[in-house]
């Protein structure tokens, strides 16, 4: 059964920096591409940024720049390092696995972790 | 971008009716869509991708057509577990996107 777990959420004041992971079992992690996908709260998804499985990485345009994203193979783990948080980017993430790429389908989710930016 | 616009915003239907969606892309998409399934306090969850084609584990209840720039997702008889929003999402072109969701609420 394919398992995605995140961690590392939580409050930071805007301008400040978070990282958190997304540890994945019951797969062959290293030949899929993975996603992060916010959702705000009471509103719709949104893709944020992906890494296929040899490590190219892509990000939506609000987040490029701050955001850097990761995987540790050796450890079937993902990364979002986030920098230069701001008010918007408070969302709850999810961690998401492609079908076929970064870009989707994704056909497995983790239960998602909560970022709060506020001051 | 490519952009996503769903309709309804909000199905109110019974258990046992018929319910389409329906999900117009802003350019050509070919086949590479999927519907989502979300409901409250959980992650989304994959019913069908590349427009028509079933997840594993989805019930034949849920279908989808369409191609281009018009799709559908089609649940056959309601069930009382199917009241949920519905997203779709493109990943036809960078960035993918994702429908702002219809929900399908109970009658």
């Amino acid at each position: 059964e394919v398992q995605l777990v995140e961690s590392g959420g939580g409050l930071v004041q805007p301008g400040g920096s978070l990282r958190f992971s997304c540890a994945a079992s019951g797969f062959t992690f290293s030949t899929h591409g993975l996603s992060w996908v916010r959702q705000a709260p009471g509103k719709g998804l949104e893709w944020v940024s992906g890494i296929n499985s040899g490590g190219s990485t892509f990000y939506a345009d609000s987040v490029k720049g701050r955001f850097t994203i990761s995987r540790d193979n050796s450890k079937n783990t993902l990364y979002l390092q986030m920098d230069s948080l701001r008010a918007e980017d408070t969302a709850l993430y999810y961690c998401a696995k492609g079908r076929y790429s970064v870009y989707g389908p994704f056909d497995s989710w983790g239960q998602g972790t909560l970022v709060t930016v506020s001051s | 971008e490519i952009v996503l616009t769903q309709s309804p915003a909000t199905l109110s239907l019974s258990p046992g009716e018929r319910a389409t969606l329906s999900c117009r892309a802003s350019q050509s998409v070919s086949s590479q869509l999927a519907w989502y399934q979300q409901k409250p306090g959980q992650a989304p969850r994959l019913l069908i991708y590349d427009a028509s084609n079933r997840a594993t584990g989805i019930t034949d209840r849920f279908s989808g057509s369409g191609s281009g720039t018009d799709f559908t997702l089609t649940i056959s008889r309601l069930e009382p577990e199917d009241f949920a929003v519905y997203y779709c999402q493109q990943r036809s072109s960078w960035p993918p996107t994702f429908g702002q969701g219809t929900k399908l609420e109970i009658k």
